[in-house]
């Protein structure tokens, strides 16, 4: 079946540390992959996509490139700052499925 | 637009009683997603459904749950009667087009965080 697995957090990082969040899915045929960010408190937001093998999505300094060779979708930032502090959700979408969510990664940044 | 709106935001009850979480979703949207968000189990898709109609409601812990979509405004999911295992954030999320129309982008509401005690 589809399923995601994200790295474990909670990461701590300095603030203009690079981060990298590892995401790795199983799924048959050709997924879209998505990152969500949900602040405290709040809803998840979509933070970028990526709908066929190697695009790249981005959005607000983050990255991921949906590389069907290793299946992974790694979320990227070279320079992160206190406001992305937030817990992050790599998911995928399987045509006639639903859309799957991995365990969230939670990211904390300090000044 | 305001966003996909829900409330309550924060219920707190007793085991036994009944519990109505409501929805309403964006103008326009025609797919509706009911989540669950535990720390044990992460987010849980419970039910979603397209033009009005329930399509997919396998993730539906027991008969206790169920929920409605009387008109593509306005959608509830209840929880009858409520146990503390039921404790959660339970999220509503809206989209334009159904899962087989591919890569359709949910927006998702601020939560309803129900404490059962």
């Amino acid at each position: 079946g589809n399923s995601v697995t994200q790295m474990e957090g909670p990461v701590t990082l300095s603030e203009e540390a690079f981060l990298t969040i590892n995401c790795t899915y199983t799924a048959t045929g050709y997924p879209s992959l998505f990152w969500y960010v949900q602040y405290p408190g709040e809803g998840l937001q979509l933070l970028l996509k990526a709908t066929k093998a190697d695009d790249k999505g981005s959005n607000k300094g983050f990255e991921a490139t949906y590389r069907k060779e290793t299946t992974s979708f790694h979320l990227e930032k070279g320079s992160v700052q206190v406001s992305d502090s937030a817990v992050y959700f790599c998911a995928l979408y399987n045509q006639g499925g639903k859309l799957i969510f991995g365990q969230g990664t939670e990211l904390s940044v300090k000044p | 637009d305001a966003g996909v709106i829900q409330s309550p935001r924060h219920e707190v009850t007793e085991m036994g009683q009944e519990v109505t979480l409501r929805c309403k979703p964006i103008s326009g949207h025609n797919s509706l997603f009911w989540y669950r968000q535990t720390m044990m189990r992460g987010l849980e898709l419970l039910i979603y459904f397209n033009n009005n109609v329930p399509i997919d409601d396998s993730g539906m812990p027991e008969d206790r749950f169920s929920a409605k979509m009387p008109n593509a405004s306005f959608s509830t999911l209840k929880i009858q009667p409520s146990e503390p295992r039921d404790s959660a954030v339970y999220f509503c999320a809206s989209s334009l087009g159904t899962h087989i129309s591919g890569a359709n982008v949910l927006t998702f509401g601020a939560g309803s965080r129900l404490t059962v005690l």
